[in-house]
């Protein structure tokens, strides 16, 4: 099994253009995770998909954040614009609806600057 | 909601010798489940354990085990034999049972250096 895989791993952008990264979670699972890692809080939950719909997002920080998931193999998390503060590593991670253990992808670092 | 607190901001350990990495949580819940994750500087997070809080047998992977301790909401990972390739950050984590609540919380991690 390939694990989740994400795209791109590293993104330096400018302060106001769209991002979007991108998410391919293990084949089977139907739960599907976008987390944001900093160092001032550490490891957030932003949004999370049960089944290809959106079943809590209220970590998404404001509405410049946006998440998708049209089919059970690809995500993307979108921001448009982006700000200095976004600045983050963001991780997809993947479960079985079934299980309690959820399968982490490598992460993509976003630089904005 | 759900706390979860890692009192140590970093830890050192001698190659080969055991370390003990503390995790407390906050719950009013009386079953849920914990883990411990591993983000090696490549900063993918690597699921370490896992530990069901019905089951009162301590889980145990290889050089890796936990001590659980309900009634103090502690728990605690216990690295034997530590190994270079154990330097890492360590994250404790916990997930409600409630249907519908996938998400895990985190604490902040604890740095574990492994000297030669």
């Amino acid at each position: 099994d390939a694990g989740v895989i994400q795209s791109p791993r590293h993104e330096v952008t400018e302060m106001g253009q769209e991002v979007t990264l991108r998410c391919k979670p293990i084949s089977g699972h139907n739960s599907l995770f976008w987390y944001r890692q900093t160092m001032m809080r550490g490891l957030e939950l932003l949004i999370y998909f049960n089944n290809n719909v959106p079943i809590d997002d209220s970590g998404m920080p404001e509405d410049r954040f946006s998440a998708k998931m049209p089919n059970a193999s690809f995500s993307t998390l979108k921001i448009q614009p982006s700000e200095p503060r976004d600045s983050a590593v963001y991780f997809c991670a993947s479960k079985y609806s079934g299980t309690d253990t959820q399968y982490f992808g490598p992460g993509t670092r976003l630089t904005v600057l | 909601a759900q706390t979860v607190t890692q009192s140590q901001p970093e830890m050192s350990v001698q190659e080969a010798e055991t370390v003990t990495l503390s995790c407390t949580y906050d719950t009013s819940e009386s079953d849920y489940y914990l883990f411990w994750y591993k983000q090696p500087p490549s900063r993918q997070m690597i699921l370490v354990i896992r530990q069901e809080a019905y089951k009162q047998q301590n889980a145990t992977e290889n050089r890796f085990s936990v001590n659980f301790q309900k009634a103090a909401k502690s728990f605690s990972l216990k690295i034997s034999d530590s190994q270079l390739g154990d330097a890492a950050m360590y994250f404790c984590a916990y997930r409600s049972p409630q249907t519908g609540a996938n998400n895990l919380f985190f604490g902040t991690g604890t740095r574990l250096t492994v000297i030669p």
